[in-house]
């Protein structure tokens, strides 16, 4: 059974740091491109960033609102992923969530997210 | 970045009704397009990936359809659990992923 499990997130001050990690089991972790996603209290999801996998040279792409202060990684030896955030700003409270990228079949590859975690409250306030 | 246009933003409907949400993107993406539902407190869900294809254990009564910037999620006959928000989510090649707005389905 696949799995995705968030932690890491809490209160912390405007302009304080943070690392999120998303734990994952039963399938081949890095064999997949990962995201991370975030979603606002009473608002829709946000796109935060992805990091793809190791025959992608684990290459990375971010929001533009959060591009310059977060940061993903992963560690395929662990099974897990990773979201460093600084400079964190009140804006960036919200529930984020880590998902799996579905492999490319066939000729087509439209990269949807078919699993996701449970999520992981991040609350930016002093 | 393409921007994502869902509607409407909710709608009430009963149950057995043929409910249909439309998403439209500001340039062609393709069938690029996916489809999620998402309960409160609760992490969304896969239900269409390609704009046309139904994800493994979705009932078959969800279906959708589009190519190029306009798109359709409908449901045939709506049921007590379908009561939820449901967002649009394009993955053209090279753009940063966006999400349409959402669409809450709430009980008439």
């Amino acid at each position: 059974e696949v799995q995705l499990v968030e932690s890491g997130g809490g209160l912390v001050q405007p302009g304080g740091s943070l690392r999120l990690s998303c734990a994952a089991s039963g399938f081949t972790f890095s064999d997949h491109y990962m995201d991370w996603v975030r979603q606002a209290p009473g608002k829709g999801l946000e796109y935060v960033g992805r990091i793809r996998n190791k025959a992608n040279s684990y290459s990375t792409q971010y929001a533009a609102s959060v591009r310059g202060r977060f940061t993903i990684s992963r560690d395929d030896s662990k099974n897990s992923l990773y979201l460093q955030m600084s400079g964190l700003k009140t804006e960036d409270t919200a529930v984020y969530y880590c998902a799996r990228i579905s492999l490319c079949s066939g000729g087509s590859c439209p990269r949807p997210l078919d699993y996701w975690g449970q999520g992981t409250l991040v609350t930016v306030s002093s | 970045d393409i921007q994502m246009t869902q509607s409407p933003s909710s709608l009430s409907a009963s149950v057995g009704d043929r409910v249909a949400i439309t998403c439209r993107a500001s340039q062609s993406i393709g069938s690029y397009l996916n489809w999620y539902q998402q309960k409160p407190g609760k992490a969304p869900k896969l239900l269409i990936y390609a704009a046309s294809s139904l994800q493994s254990g979705v009932p078959s009564r969800f279906s959708g359809s589009g190519s190029g910037t306009d798109f359709t999620l409908s449901i045939s006959s709506l049921q007590p659990e379908d009561f939820a928000t449901y967002y649009c989510q394009q993955t053209n090649s090279g753009s940063p992923l966006t999400f349409g707005g959402g669409t809450k389905v709430e009980i008439k």
